[in-house]
């Protein structure tokens, strides 16, 4: 079974420039989650996603930060324009819609703007 | 609100030497998963082991196994016979399992570094 796929693996970039994560969860997996990943932290979670449908964004920075999940598969996580303070690595995982849940996650993007 | 604290930032052990990675939580959620997450150097969270709140019997995978002690709240990694390989960031997280689809809180991690 294919695990979360994401691309790119690296980026980097200028600040104020824009950029885009694509993400492919688990193949059945109706729970998608967008984290980010400061160095020397846990990750935390920006937007998560069950089927299309948002069901919790309350820790995305609007203002810059914009995801979607169009036809309930893959994903789309997007920057503009970038800060400094966005250089981390944003992970990608998937679940089944359950309560258990158990997350699995992708190799991550890492991004640095510089 | 859901917390989790891991107080060891590097732990040093020989292979083959058991090691315990240390995890306090602290949730308000009356039905709840832990769960430790491995991360090498490529930056990939593995999924190691997860422990549901009510599961009377503690969790094994393997050479892991999760040493929950729930009026402590504590569920601290015990690794066994450790090898060079599990080298990596290990993070303990938490969610309430009582509704579908919950995100993880998750701690700060510790470094385990194995030598030979």
């Amino acid at each position: 079974e294919a695990g979360v796929a994401q691309s790119p693996r690296y980026k980097i970039i200028e600040k104020r420039q824009s950029v885009a994560f694509w993400c492919n969860p688990i193949s059945g997996h109706a729970t998608l989650y967008w984290y980010q990943q400061i160095l020397g932290q846990g990750p935390k979670l920006l937007i998560q996603f069950q089927n299309n449908g948002v069901v919790d964004d309350s820790q995305l920075p609007k203002d810059r930060f914009s995801a979607e999940r169009l036809k309930g598969v893959d994903s789309t996580l997007k920057i503009q324009p970038a800060k400094l303070e966005d250089s981390a690595v944003y992970l990608c995982a998937s679940s089944f819609w359950d309560s258990e849940g158990t997350q699995y996650f992708g190799p991550g993007t890492r991004l640095l703007v510089l | 609100a859901q917390k989790i604290t891991q107080t060891q930032p590097g732990m040093f052990v020989q292979e083959k030497e058991a090691v315990t990675l240390d995890c306090t939580y602290d949730t308000s959620d009356p039905s709840y998963g832990l769960f430790w997450y491995k991360q090498p150097s490529s930056g990939e969270m593995i999924f190691l082991i997860y422990q549901g709140s009510y599961d009377q019997q503690n969790a094994t995978e393997g050479r892991y196994s999760l040493n929950f002690q729930k009026a402590r709240k504590s569920a601290n990694l015990v690794i066994s016979a450790s090898q060079l390989g599990d080298s990596a960031m290990y993070f303990c997280a938490t969610k309430g399992t009582d509704q579908a689809g919950t995100a993880l809180i998750f701690g700060k991690g510790t470094t385990l570094s194995v030598s030979s």
